[in-house]
Protein backbone atom coordinates (compact mmCIF):
# COMPACT_ATOMS: atom_id res chain seq x y z
CA UNK A 1 0.00 0.00 0.00
CA UNK A 2 0.80 3.62 -0.06
CA UNK A 3 1.74 4.02 3.68
CA UNK A 4 2.05 1.89 6.89
CA UNK A 5 -1.15 0.70 7.68
CA UNK A 6 -2.01 -0.21 11.52
CA UNK A 7 -5.14 -1.90 13.20
CA UNK A 8 -7.29 -1.63 15.33
CA UNK A 9 -6.50 2.45 15.65
CA UNK A 10 -8.11 2.35 19.18
CA UNK A 11 -8.25 -1.11 21.30
CA UNK A 12 -10.03 -0.63 25.13
CA UNK A 13 -8.80 -3.97 26.91
CA UNK A 14 -9.69 -4.50 30.51
CA UNK A 15 -6.81 -5.45 32.56
CA UNK A 16 -5.55 -9.11 32.17
CA UNK A 17 -6.73 -9.30 28.87
CA UNK A 18 -4.40 -9.99 25.59
CA UNK A 19 -4.50 -8.01 22.38
CA UNK A 20 -3.25 -8.15 19.30
CA UNK A 21 -2.46 -4.92 17.03
CA UNK A 22 -0.90 -5.26 13.36
CA UNK A 23 1.18 -3.81 11.00
CA UNK A 24 0.96 -3.89 7.32
CA UNK A 25 4.26 -2.02 6.40
CA UNK A 26 4.92 0.06 3.21
CA UNK A 27 5.39 -3.15 0.61
CA UNK A 28 9.32 -4.46 -0.57
CA UNK A 29 10.07 -2.23 3.22
CA UNK A 30 12.87 -4.43 4.57
CA UNK A 31 12.94 -3.08 8.22
CA UNK A 32 10.13 -2.59 10.68
CA UNK A 33 10.07 -0.92 14.27
CA UNK A 34 7.54 -0.97 16.80
CA UNK A 35 7.64 1.82 19.14
CA UNK A 36 5.70 2.72 22.51
CA UNK A 37 4.79 6.55 23.08
CA UNK A 38 3.11 6.78 26.16
CA UNK A 39 0.92 10.20 26.66
CA UNK A 40 2.96 13.14 26.79
CA UNK A 41 6.23 11.23 25.69
CA UNK A 42 8.38 10.81 22.39
CA UNK A 43 8.34 7.31 20.89
CA UNK A 44 10.02 4.55 22.54
CA UNK A 45 11.98 1.54 21.10
CA UNK A 46 10.38 -1.98 21.17
CA UNK A 47 12.02 -4.11 18.95
CA UNK A 48 13.49 -4.77 15.37
CA UNK A 49 12.79 -6.94 12.57
CA UNK A 50 14.82 -7.30 9.60
CA UNK A 51 12.64 -9.31 7.13
CA UNK A 52 11.43 -12.02 9.63
CA UNK A 53 14.09 -11.73 11.82
CA UNK A 54 13.82 -10.04 15.03
CA UNK A 55 17.39 -8.66 15.65
CA UNK A 56 16.69 -6.35 18.59
CA UNK A 57 13.82 -6.77 21.28
CA UNK A 58 16.07 -4.90 24.01
CA UNK A 59 13.05 -2.42 24.25
CA UNK A 60 9.93 -4.99 25.35
CA UNK A 61 9.24 -4.16 28.89
CA UNK A 62 8.31 -7.55 29.71
CA UNK A 63 8.08 -10.88 28.86
CA UNK A 64 4.49 -10.42 28.80
CA UNK A 65 5.20 -8.17 24.66
CA UNK A 66 5.85 -10.51 22.08
CA UNK A 67 6.06 -9.28 18.41
CA UNK A 68 6.74 -11.42 15.17
CA UNK A 69 6.75 -10.58 11.45
CA UNK A 70 6.54 -14.86 10.11
CA UNK A 71 6.77 -13.69 6.17
CA UNK A 72 8.85 -10.78 6.09
CA UNK A 73 5.75 -8.64 5.70
CA UNK A 74 3.17 -8.04 8.47
CA UNK A 75 3.66 -7.51 12.18
CA UNK A 76 1.86 -8.27 14.90
CA UNK A 77 2.74 -7.18 18.39
CA UNK A 78 0.69 -9.15 21.35
CA UNK A 79 0.78 -8.14 25.19
CA UNK A 80 -0.49 -10.79 27.18
CA UNK A 81 -2.08 -10.02 30.61
CA UNK A 82 -2.47 -6.29 29.38
CA UNK A 83 -1.95 -3.53 32.92
CA UNK A 84 -2.62 -0.58 33.11
CA UNK A 85 0.88 0.60 32.48
CA UNK A 86 0.40 -0.65 29.28
CA UNK A 87 -2.20 2.05 28.34
CA UNK A 88 0.15 3.94 25.50
CA UNK A 89 -0.11 4.79 21.15
CA UNK A 90 2.04 1.70 19.68
CA UNK A 91 3.65 2.88 16.28
CA UNK A 92 5.30 0.90 14.14
CA UNK A 93 7.46 2.06 10.92
CA UNK A 94 9.28 0.33 8.04
CA UNK A 95 11.95 1.93 5.60
CA UNK A 96 13.15 0.19 2.67
CA UNK A 97 16.90 -0.02 3.82
CA UNK A 98 18.37 -3.13 5.91
CA UNK A 99 20.46 -1.24 8.17
CA UNK A 100 18.93 0.07 10.85
CA UNK A 101 19.33 4.02 10.93
CA UNK A 102 22.34 5.05 8.62
CA UNK A 103 22.87 7.80 6.43
CA UNK A 104 19.90 10.17 5.56
CA UNK A 105 18.16 9.45 1.87
CA UNK A 106 15.33 8.07 0.80
CA UNK A 107 15.95 3.98 1.84
CA UNK A 108 16.57 4.47 5.09
CA UNK A 109 14.09 7.39 6.49
CA UNK A 110 11.35 5.65 8.75
CA UNK A 111 7.72 6.01 7.95
CA UNK A 112 5.51 5.55 10.31
CA UNK A 113 1.95 4.30 10.79
CA UNK A 114 -0.84 6.15 12.64
CA UNK A 115 -0.47 3.90 15.30
CA UNK A 116 -2.87 1.60 18.03
CA UNK A 117 -3.99 3.59 21.02
CA UNK A 118 -4.54 1.06 23.03
CA UNK A 119 -6.22 1.90 26.70
CA UNK A 120 -6.45 -0.82 29.56
CA UNK A 121 -8.98 0.02 31.90
CA UNK B 1 18.45 8.11 31.36
CA UNK B 2 17.69 10.12 28.84
CA UNK B 3 20.17 10.75 25.77
CA UNK B 4 17.99 12.87 24.10
CA UNK B 5 16.22 15.82 25.55
CA UNK B 6 13.51 18.72 24.63
CA UNK B 7 13.62 21.29 27.52
CA UNK B 8 10.53 22.97 25.94
CA UNK B 9 7.38 21.01 25.75
CA UNK B 10 5.78 23.89 23.71
CA UNK B 11 6.72 27.09 21.74
CA UNK B 12 4.08 29.74 20.23
CA UNK B 13 5.10 32.12 17.51
CA UNK B 14 3.34 34.25 15.23
CA UNK B 15 2.59 33.82 11.64
CA UNK B 16 5.46 35.16 9.32
CA UNK B 17 8.09 35.02 12.46
CA UNK B 18 10.39 32.45 13.07
CA UNK B 19 10.79 29.31 14.96
CA UNK B 20 13.22 27.85 17.01
CA UNK B 21 13.47 24.19 18.70
CA UNK B 22 15.90 22.89 20.31
CA UNK B 23 17.38 19.73 21.30
CA UNK B 24 20.39 18.13 23.04
CA UNK B 25 21.88 14.90 23.75
CA UNK B 26 24.31 13.19 26.00
CA UNK B 27 25.76 10.54 23.52
CA UNK B 28 28.95 11.77 21.01
CA UNK B 29 28.31 8.38 19.19
CA UNK B 30 25.44 9.81 17.54
CA UNK B 31 26.06 10.00 13.53
CA UNK B 32 22.58 10.92 12.90
CA UNK B 33 19.76 13.36 14.05
CA UNK B 34 16.25 13.96 12.44
CA UNK B 35 13.36 15.87 12.82
CA UNK B 36 10.10 14.81 13.10
CA UNK B 37 6.46 16.16 12.91
CA UNK B 38 3.24 15.04 14.10
CA UNK B 39 -0.16 16.15 13.24
CA UNK B 40 -2.80 14.79 16.36
CA UNK B 41 -4.18 10.89 15.56
CA UNK B 42 -1.19 10.16 12.66
CA UNK B 43 1.90 9.03 12.88
CA UNK B 44 5.35 11.09 13.07
CA UNK B 45 6.84 12.45 9.19
CA UNK B 46 9.85 12.70 8.52
CA UNK B 47 11.02 16.82 8.22
CA UNK B 48 15.08 16.88 7.87
CA UNK B 49 17.88 15.52 9.06
CA UNK B 50 21.54 15.98 9.39
CA UNK B 51 24.65 13.75 9.63
CA UNK B 52 27.33 14.41 11.88
CA UNK B 53 29.76 15.17 9.73
CA UNK B 54 27.74 18.55 8.82
CA UNK B 55 26.71 21.76 10.76
CA UNK B 56 24.10 22.70 8.76
CA UNK B 57 21.06 21.45 6.64
CA UNK B 58 18.56 23.56 4.53
CA UNK B 59 15.27 22.23 3.16
CA UNK B 60 13.02 24.89 2.24
CA UNK B 61 11.32 26.72 5.51
CA UNK B 62 13.40 24.37 7.61
CA UNK B 63 17.02 24.29 8.54
CA UNK B 64 18.76 22.40 11.31
CA UNK B 65 22.17 23.26 13.16
CA UNK B 66 23.57 20.64 14.58
CA UNK B 67 26.86 22.17 17.59
CA UNK B 68 28.75 18.72 18.02
CA UNK B 69 30.64 20.26 20.95
CA UNK B 70 27.83 21.59 22.65
CA UNK B 71 25.38 18.06 21.84
CA UNK B 72 23.01 20.39 20.96
CA UNK B 73 20.80 20.69 17.67
CA UNK B 74 18.21 23.70 16.83
CA UNK B 75 15.49 23.17 14.00
CA UNK B 76 14.73 27.03 12.58
CA UNK B 77 10.99 27.43 10.39
CA UNK B 78 11.16 30.66 8.49
CA UNK B 79 8.60 31.50 7.95
CA UNK B 80 6.38 30.36 10.47
CA UNK B 81 2.83 29.18 8.89
CA UNK B 82 -0.31 27.95 10.61
CA UNK B 83 0.26 24.71 8.98
CA UNK B 84 3.32 24.57 10.85
CA UNK B 85 2.08 23.92 13.79
CA UNK B 86 2.13 20.23 15.61
CA UNK B 87 4.15 18.24 18.09
CA UNK B 88 8.12 18.27 17.08
CA UNK B 89 10.12 15.38 17.78
CA UNK B 90 14.30 14.98 17.71
CA UNK B 91 15.96 12.03 16.93
CA UNK B 92 19.16 10.56 17.24
CA UNK B 93 20.54 7.60 15.94
CA UNK B 94 24.15 5.80 15.44
CA UNK B 95 24.28 4.44 12.12
CA UNK B 96 24.15 0.72 13.17
CA UNK B 97 21.46 1.36 16.03
CA UNK B 98 17.88 2.18 16.57
CA UNK B 99 16.54 5.58 16.57
CA UNK B 100 16.26 7.41 19.86
CA UNK B 101 13.38 10.01 20.09
CA UNK B 102 12.95 12.73 22.56
CA UNK B 103 9.70 14.53 24.21
CA UNK B 104 8.54 16.42 22.01
CA UNK B 105 8.01 20.21 21.41
CA UNK B 106 4.59 21.54 20.74
CA UNK B 107 4.41 24.42 18.22
CA UNK B 108 1.42 26.26 17.71
CA UNK B 109 1.31 29.28 15.20
CA UNK B 110 -1.04 31.74 15.26
CA UNK B 111 -2.41 34.26 13.08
Amino acid sequence: GAGVSQSPRYKVAKRGQDVALRCDPISGHVSLFWYQQALGQGPEFLTYFQNEAQLDKSGLPSDRFFAERPEGSVSTLKIQRTQQEDSAVYLCASSLASNVAGPSSGANVLTFGAGSRLTVL
Amino acid sequence: DQQVKQNSPSLSVQEGRISILNCDYTNSMFDYFLWYKKYPAEGPTFLISISSIKDKNEDGRFTVFLNKSAKHLSLHIVPSQPGDSAVYFCAAATYTDKLIFGTGTRLQVFP
